[in-house]
C-alpha cells in the first residue's frame, strides 16, 4: 500500500540553524500539507500547498517557515532560523482528488537545542 | 467556530474492560469529515476511520466501533474488550470543505494487564 515518506526521522539542530525536512507524498496525491505536534499537545495545522502554490497557512506559519515542492515527488518545508520552541514532531500529509482522507507520514521529531 | 473537544485527558482501564473516547466536535458547515487517529508511542499517527456528515451510520470494525450523532455534534469511539496494545494517544479531528484537518487535544489511554 503507498505510503507518506518523511525524512530524516530526528533531525537535531542549533538554535539559529536553517532546517528542511522532506516529506515524499502518495505518488498520485495533489495537495499536501505540513502538521505540527508541540511535544504531549494536540496536532496543529501549518499549511496546505496545492498546484505550486499556499493554499492556506496558519498563524504558526511565519516569516521563517517556507514549503516547496522542488520536484514531481518531494514536499519540503523549511524553517531559516530555528527557535527552541519549533522543537516538535512535523507531519507531512498528502490527499488526492479520489479520496477524502489525509494520510500521514510517519513525522520527523525536531530538536532545537 | 470549528472546533473538536475531547473532555477524556487521560484515561485507564484493566485489559479486557470496554472503553469508550467521547468526541464533541463543532463547525458550521454543512458538509465536514470526521476522523480517529490512533497514535502509539512511536508517534506516528494511524488512520483509523472517516465518516463524512451525510453518514451517521455507526460502524464496527472488529473490537472497534464508532457512533456519529449529529444531533449531539458527537463521534464517540468505543474499544470493546480492550487489549494492552490499544494503549496509546487518540485524536479526534475535523475536517471542513477548506481541507485542513483540526484535532481535538486527545485522550491518553492505558490499558492494564
Amino acid at each position: 500500500e503507498p505510503e507518506v515518506t518523511q525524512t530524516p526521522s530526528h533531525q537535531v539542530t542549533q538554535m539559529g540553524q536553517e532546517v528542511i525536512l522532506r516529506c515524499v507524498p502518495i505518488s498520485n496525491h495533489l495537495y499536501f500539507y505540513w502538521y505540527r505536534q508541540i511535544l504531549g499537545q494536540k496536532v496543529e495545522f501549518l499549511v496546505s500547498f496545492y498546484n505550486n502554490e499556499i493554499s492556506e497557512k496558519s498563524e504558526i506559519f511565519d516569516d521563517q517557515f517556507s514549503v516547496e515542492r522542488p520536484d514531481g515527488s518531494n514536499f519540503t518545508l523549511k524553517i531559516r532560523s530555528t527557535k527552541l520552541e519549533d522543537s516538535a514532531m512535523y507531519f507531512c500529509a498528502s490527499i488526492g482528488l479520489s479520496t477524502d482522507t489525509q494520510y500521514f507520514g510517519p513525522g520527523t521529531r525536531l530538536t532545537v537545542l | 467556530a470549528q472546533k473538536v473537544t475531547q473532555a477524556q485527558t487521560e484515561i485507564s482501564v484493566v485489559e479486557k474492560e470496554d472503553v469508550t473516547l467521547d468526541c464533541v466536535y463543532e463547525t458550521r458547515d454543512t458538509t465536514y469529515y470526521l476522523f480517529w487517529y490512533k497514535q502509539p508511542p512511536s508517534g506516528e499517527l494511524v488512520f483509523l476511520i472517516r465518516r463524512n456528515s451525510f453518514d451517521e451510520q455507526n460502524e464496527i470494525s472488529g473490537r472497534y466501533s464508532w457512533n456519529f450523532q449529529k444531533s449531539t455534534s458527537s463521534f464517540n469511539f468505543t474499544i470493546t474488550a480492550s487489549q494492552v496494545v490499544d494503549s496509546a494517544v487518540y485524536f479526534c479531528a475535523l475536517r471542513n470543505r477548506d481541507d485542513k484537518i483540526i484535532f481535538g487535544k486527545g485522550t491518553r489511554l492505558h490499558i492494564l494487564p
